[in-house]
Formats: C-alpha cells, structure tokens, sequence
C-alpha cells in the first residue's frame, strides 16, 4: 500500500515535443505529491509540487495533472529541451511527517 | 541561504568497516531524512529525525542508524559494511512547519564497498 508505481522507465522525446511521465499510488493518506528531476552525479531537485485538493498546478513549462478518484498523478514537460534530459522521479507523502515514497523513475532523452 | 551540505562526497570502504555520513540541513530546517539510491532499488527511505528524535525508520536492517544533533546536523552510520551497501547515500531537509513540508535534497555521499 506504500507504493507509488511509475511509467514509462524510459522516454525519448524530441525537442520541442510533449513529454509525460505517469505515476499511480495507492495509499489514500497521502497528500503531498512532488516531482525531482536528477541530473548524473547530483542530488535530486524539487521541480513542482502538487496537493489533493487542486487537479492541476503548472510552474513554465511544467504541469502536474491530479486524478484524485483515480489516484494517479502525472508531469507534462512541454516545449521539451535537451537541457530537460535527466531521471524525473513522482513521490508521495503522508499528512504527518517528511517520509517520501518515490517511483521508480523515468529517465528522460530529450534529442535535438 | 545554503543548501544542504552532505559529507564526505566520496567514500570507499572495505567490507566489514563501518561508515558515518554527515548532513547539514538548510537554515531552519528542523527534518532531516536519509535515503539510500542504487540502480535496483531506486530510492529507498532509511529514517526521518525531527528535534533530535527519530520519527520514521524505513525497512533497514539494524546496522544502518543515525542521530540528529540539537542545530539539527544528522549523521547517519552503517556497521558490518556489506557489498550491497554500495550506494548513494542522500539526505534531505524540510521546514515542515505548518503547510510547507517541501523536501530540499544534497548531492549525496558515494559510498563504495570493496
């Protein structure tokens, strides 16, 4: 019940295309859904960050879709940019606590 | 204001040994939560501190541990090193106060067990 599943593993894009990445949970407490993009060698970074209550938060060129009653979530990156090429991870979290449960990650191509 | 500062960088130790990572939050932040990232697993949850008490401990075996320090400075340690120990070892620090609970990560530590 504390896992969050995540597709595809692997995307390659072309520049200027869309780009989505998909995840699914199954866990009803969890209310706090941020996505991280990591670059190789680096830590992962907060990218934008969605609650339950709203259905879609956009920050530039990022968006998250939330589907409540269907308990999945999902990151569009529009006008992708090869500068967008990374790992993105989905997560969830609890109402209590920092604990974050992530999937498994798509790695992202983005080709010029 | 700083990120988070995890040392050392790199890390390479011979199985049997035992490690102790450190991480400095960001100014503030009062959580600090470990997380262990290998190409098999992904991200695994290792242990969540608040105030210096330990809140949440992930599926670990005994060897792996930490504590957090009153300027909110944690450190975790891994006993008995196995190779499958190998890993990135992150850290991440959040305010969690009121609504904002957002998680700050560093660049991890790499630690290499031969």
């Amino acid at each position: 019940q504390q896992q969050v599943k995540q597709s595809p593993q692997s995307l390659i894009v072309q520049k200027g295309g869309i780009s989505i990445i998909n995840c699914a949970y199954e866990n009803t407490a969890f209310d706090y859904f941020p996505w991280y993009q990591q670059f190789p060698g680096k830590g992962p970074a907060l990218l934008i960050a969605i609650r339950p209550d709203v259905s879609e938060k956009k920050e530039g060129r990022f968006t998250i879709s939330f589907n409540k009653s269907a308990k999945q979530f999902s990151l569009h990156i529009m006008d992708s940019q090869p500068g967008d090429s990374a790992t993105y991870f989905c997560a969830a979290k609890p109402t209590s606590g920092s604990r974050l449960t992530f999937g498994e990650g798509t790695q992202l191509t983005v080709n010029p | 204001k700083a990120g988070v500062t995890q040392t050392p960088r790199y890390l390479i130790k011979t199985r049997g040994q035992q490690v102790t990572l450190s991480c400095s939050p960001i100014s503030g932040h009062r959580s600090v939560s470990w997380y262990q990232q290998t190409p098999g697993q992904g991200l695994q949850f290792l242990f969540e501190y608040f105030s210096e008490t330990q809140r949440n401990k992930g599926n670990f075996p005994g060897r792996f541990s930490g504590r957090q320090f009153s300027n909110s400075r944690s450190e975790m340690n891994v006993s008995t090193l196995e190779l499958g120990d190998s890993a990135l070892y992150l850290c991440a620090s959040s305010p969690l106060q009121g609504t904002n609970t957002e998680a700050f990560f560093g660049q991890g530590t790499r630690l290499t067990v031969v």
